[in-house]
């Protein structure tokens, strides 16, 4: 069975550009979630999809970060315009059953630097 | 605040035994987990303990005191590939989702 794989896996990118992070969690997982850890600090929680619903964003910095999970499979994390503290390293995880289920399955991250 | 408090580095040699704190507070609990990560790698679940008392898998081992809101990872017979990061993470309730929040780490250095 496939891990949970996350695209790209290093990124570089100028203040005010664009890019978009992808996850793909494991085969059948419901429950998405994206972490990030900045600076070597604690890995903090950004949101969560049930599906392609959004259950809980409460940890997402602003709005210039857009998540979505069109069709419940992948989902996918843009950061417009990306700023200096927005480096960082990305991570996604997935989980099969939300209440039964207290492993979540992590990717190896995506290492964003923006100069 | 949420908060959840470990050290920051220990360093070991092979064979001797690790004990990692957690001290959490949070507005909510419902159990707690620990990861470990390798340099540029995913973090990996190692444990969960949602009831007080000890849980052993192997050589790790995991603790958790609910009134002292304290927990511990025990890292017996050290080996080099146990050279990580672990991280502690409170899982707040059912309400909440699944969603977890971590301490900032706990480097282990295994030393020959």
């Amino acid at each position: 069975e496939a891990g949970v794989t996350q695209f790209p896996s290093h990124s570089v990118i100028e203040k005010g550009q664009t890019v978009t992070l992808r996850c793909d969690p494991i085969s059948g997982h419901d429950n998405l979630y994206w972490y990030r850890r900045v600076m070597g600090k604690e890995i903090k929680f950004l949101l969560h999809f049930v599906k392609e619903s959004k259950q809980d964003e409460s940890g997402m910095p602003n709005n210039r970060f857009l998540a979505e999970r069109t069709g419940g499979t992948y989902s996918t994390l843009k950061v417009q315009p990306a700023e200096l503290e927005d480096s960082g390293v990305y991570f996604c995880a997935s989980s099969q059953d939300r209440w039964g289920g207290y492993e979540q399955y992590f990717g190896p991250g995506t290492r964003l630097t923006v100069t | 605040g949420q908060s959840l408090e470990q050290p920051s580095e220990v360093t070991a040699v092979e064979g001797a035994i690790v004990q990692i704190n957690c001290t959490y507070q949070t507005s909510g609990f419902y159990g707690l987990s620990w990861y470990q990560q390798h340099d540029g790698g995913a973090p990996t679940f190692l444990s969960y303990n949602a009831l007080d008392g000890l849980e052993e898998t192997g050589r790790f081992s995991s603790f958790l005191s609910r009134s002292d809101s304290y927990g511990y990872l025990l890292l017996q017979e050290l080996q080099m590939k146990d050279s990580a990061s672990y991280f502690c993470a409170v899982r707040e309730g059912k309400a909440a989702g699944n969603k977890l929040t971590f301490g900032g780490g706990t480097r282990v250095l295994v030393k020959p």
